[in-house]
């Protein structure tokens, strides 16, 4: 089952606006990881955020956590075209035995 | 190695053949998953295997897939009898464990003819 559904589906912007993904999960989890995925094919670990963190910065990227609405966000700052991709965010299981459960993704297109 | 490495990258097969799809993780990550991808979807969970532990099998769809790993490093999904509906990218992921992060090979796009 997939417990991680991100929001929206698919997002247009244009090179220099910032993007934001959200993604809701359904229950308790430990940590929440986002990932990028290019063409179709292996995805690249982007940043995790632990359950007792609320926002963590790496580079353009933001991630929050609300644990209380069981949710995330994903904020991408100044966006380039290479920022084209799908990002989907990953919950585990509480125990750490459990594999990640991902979502179906945010289809982002960044417009030069 | 450096990173996860699967192979073939491609493979097309024609319905009712076996197929078996390698995955090499990095090495030293105790942990290794199996993924699959349909055109436009998410990751759907195939198997897991940490350690010397028995695998957690609950993902695979039908008793046609298996997998196996030996000596705790290479490992290969098998899909017996293939269907049309087995078509997807099959995804390979080691970690070290625990919390961390993924490390994903580039997948095997298979497509069943």
């Amino acid at each position: 089952s997939q417990q991680g559904e991100e929001d929206p589906q698919a997002l247009s912007i244009q090179e220099g606006e910032n993007a934001t993904m959200n993604c809701s999960y359904k229950t308790s989890i430990n940590n929440l990881q986002w990932y990028r995925q290019n063409s179709g094919r292996g995805l690249v670990h982007l940043i995790l955020i632990r359950s007792n963190e609320r926002e963590k910065h790496s580079g353009r990227l933001r991630v929050t956590l609300d644990t209380s609405k069981k949710s995330s966000s994903l904020l991408i700052t100044a966006s380039r075209a290479a920022d084209t991709a799908s990002y989907f965010c990953a919950t585990d299981g509480h125990s750490g035995n459990t594999p990640l459960v991902f979502g179906k993704g945010t289809r982002l297109s960044v417009i030069a | 190695g450096a990173g996860v490495s699967q192979s073939p990258s491609n493979k097309v097969t024609e319905k009712g053949k076996d197929v078996e799809l390698r995955c090499d993780p990095i090495s030293g990550h105790t942990a290794l998953y199996w993924y699959r991808q349909s055109l436009g979807q998410g990751l759907e969970f195939l198997i897991y295997f940490q350690g010397n532990s028995a695998p957690d099998k609950s993902g695979l769809p039908s008793d046609r897939f298996s997998a196996e790993r030996t000596g705790g490093s290479v490992s290969t999904l098998t899909i017996q009898r293939t269907q049309q509906e087995d078509s997807a990218v099959y995804l390979c992921a080691s970690s070290a464990g625990g919390f961390g992060g993924y490390t994903f090979g580039s997948g095997t796009r298979l497509t069943v003819v």
